[in-house]
């Protein structure tokens, strides 16, 4: 098993831009989340599925879309970059819902907006 | 304030020595975890418990519910477990994390 797979692993991109982070998962967990790494704070959770088709936002969605058509695979749209989104943007999956499951994350990618 | 506090901020350790690291949380949780982050930046699930006290190798991790307290023991420290340890909790559809505890172990 490959675990949590991200792509890329480094990315720098101009104010204004969008792109999408890639988060795919092989172990057929159900619950998927995207988190972003600030320094001095703790994780906070972007945006989370249940299950293909089902997502909703979590602490700090603004500026980012998410969509999951798939059981495997969890994208990150950024719609129109800014610098307040350089951050490092961490991928994780767990068999079920929430945290009482163990958590798996992916290697996570360093996003810069200049 | 933060929902999830961990003390201390950074901690620097001779090789061989007991760690503690403590994680206090204000919310009710369903579990609390306990994650390492390494320089590199991969983030590894060390421990998940509700209750009690859970053991692997070296590490150990306690919990007290009442007091909403944690901690994780690292036991004979080596140089190869200086990271950043994170302590995170399940609170309904998501986790809440503290900051992080520097770990550097020096030979």
């Amino acid at each position: 098993n490959a675990g949590v797979t991200q792509t890329p692993k480094f990315q720098v991109l101009k104010t204004g831009q969008s792109m999408t982070l890639q988060c795919a998962q092989d172990m057929n967990h159900e619950y998927m989340s995207w988190y972003r790494q600030d320094p001095g704070m703790g994780l906070r959770l972007i945006h989370y599925s249940v299950g293909a088709g089902i997502t909703d936002q979590g602490e700090v969605p603004n500026g980012y879309n998410v969509s999951r058509s798939t059981t495997e695979d969890f994208p990150l749209r950024l719609l129109s970059a800014a610098p307040s989104q350089t951050s490092v943007y961490f991928c994780a999956s767990s068999l079920f819902l929430g945290g009482i499951n163990e958590q798996f994350f992916g290697p996570g990618t360093r996003l810069t907006v200049l | 304030k933060n929902e999830v506090e961990q003390s201390p901020q950074n901690l620097t350790a001779q090789e061989g020595e007991f760690i503690t690291i403590n994680c206090s949380y204000s919310v009710g949780i369903s579990a609390l975890h306990w994650l390492q982050q390494h320089p590199g930046g991969g983030i590894v699930s060390l421990f998940m418990l509700s209750s009690g006290k859970k053991k692997h190798g070296r590490l150990i991790a306690t919990i007290n519910i009442q007091e909403k307290h944690s901690s994780l023991h690292i036991t004979a420290s080596h140089p190869r477990d200086s990271a950043v340890y994170i302590c995170a909790v399940s609170v309904n559809n998501d986790m809440r994390f503290g900051a992080g505890t520097r770990l550097t172990v020096k030979p």
